[in-house]
């Protein structure tokens, strides 16, 4: 099976832009959940969606926002972006709630 | 809500030894616990998770987790180590009902030759 696929890997954005993320999941996999990773906070919890439904959110403001289709791919949407904003965002699926999550490589934002 | 700690920010091996890498948890409720690996510039990969059952978890790469409910603990093990197993390591717990992944701030593990 292929695993998690996240598009584009790379992306650089000027401040106040907006940006849009994908994560395709593992095929058969429902649950897709969506994580920053910056060095000074290390990994920090954004959503999680399950069948097209956003079950749980992380503590972030609402710039930040995503959604799930019904084919389970999922976006995540970054609006008026600041500096902060400059982290690896990744994406991971699972079978259902209750089960491990697989990660897909990351999509390497930075913002200027 | 659940918090975890990895006790050591950066372990330094030399190749062929043992090695720990060290996680607590707390948390009020039952949690499932997982161990990632981080390879420079990619995603996570998991090594091993506990769900239940035995408490000694073997996973990939000869890697092995012993989840200890009184001590809250879930270490992780490997009898030998090699240089490419020189990564960024990551525990993480759930709740059993599922969602989001609390994440420790990880372990560099420096392997040398």
């Amino acid at each position: 099976k292929a695993g998690v696929t996240q598009t584009p890997r790379y992306l650089i954005k000027t401040r106040g832009q907006q940006v849009t993320l994908s994560c395709s999941p593992i095929s058969g996999h429902r649950s897709v959940s969506w994580y920053q990773q910056t060095p000074g906070q290390g990994l920090q919890f954004l959503f999680e969606y399950f069948s097209e439904t956003q079950r749980n959110k992380g503590n972030f403001p609402g710039r930040f926002s995503g959604r799930q289709f019904s084919n389970s791919r999922s976006e995540m949407n970054v609006s008026t972006l600041e500096l902060g904003d400059s982290a690896l965002y990744l994406c991971a699926s699972s079978q259902g709630r209750s089960y491990e999550q697989y990660f897909g490589p990351g999509t390497r934002l930075t913002v200027t | 809500a659940q918090s975890v700690t990895q006790l050591d920010s950066q372990v330094p091996v030399f190749e062929e030894a043992p090695v720990e890498l060290r996680c607590n948890y707390s948390s009020s409720v039952s949690v499932y616990l997982f161990w990632y690996v981080q390879y420079p510039n990619q995603g996570l990969q998991l090594l091993l998770k506990y769900l239940s059952g035995s408490t000694l978890v073997k996973g990939i790469n000869g890697f092995e987790a012993e989840f200890n409910k009184s001590q809250t603990s879930f270490h992780l093990r490997k009898p030998s180590v090699h240089i490419s197993d020189t990564a960024e390591y990551f525990c993480a717990v759930s709740r059993v009902e599922g969602g989001k992944l609390i994440f420790g701030q990880g372990t560099e593990l420096s392997v040398k030759p």
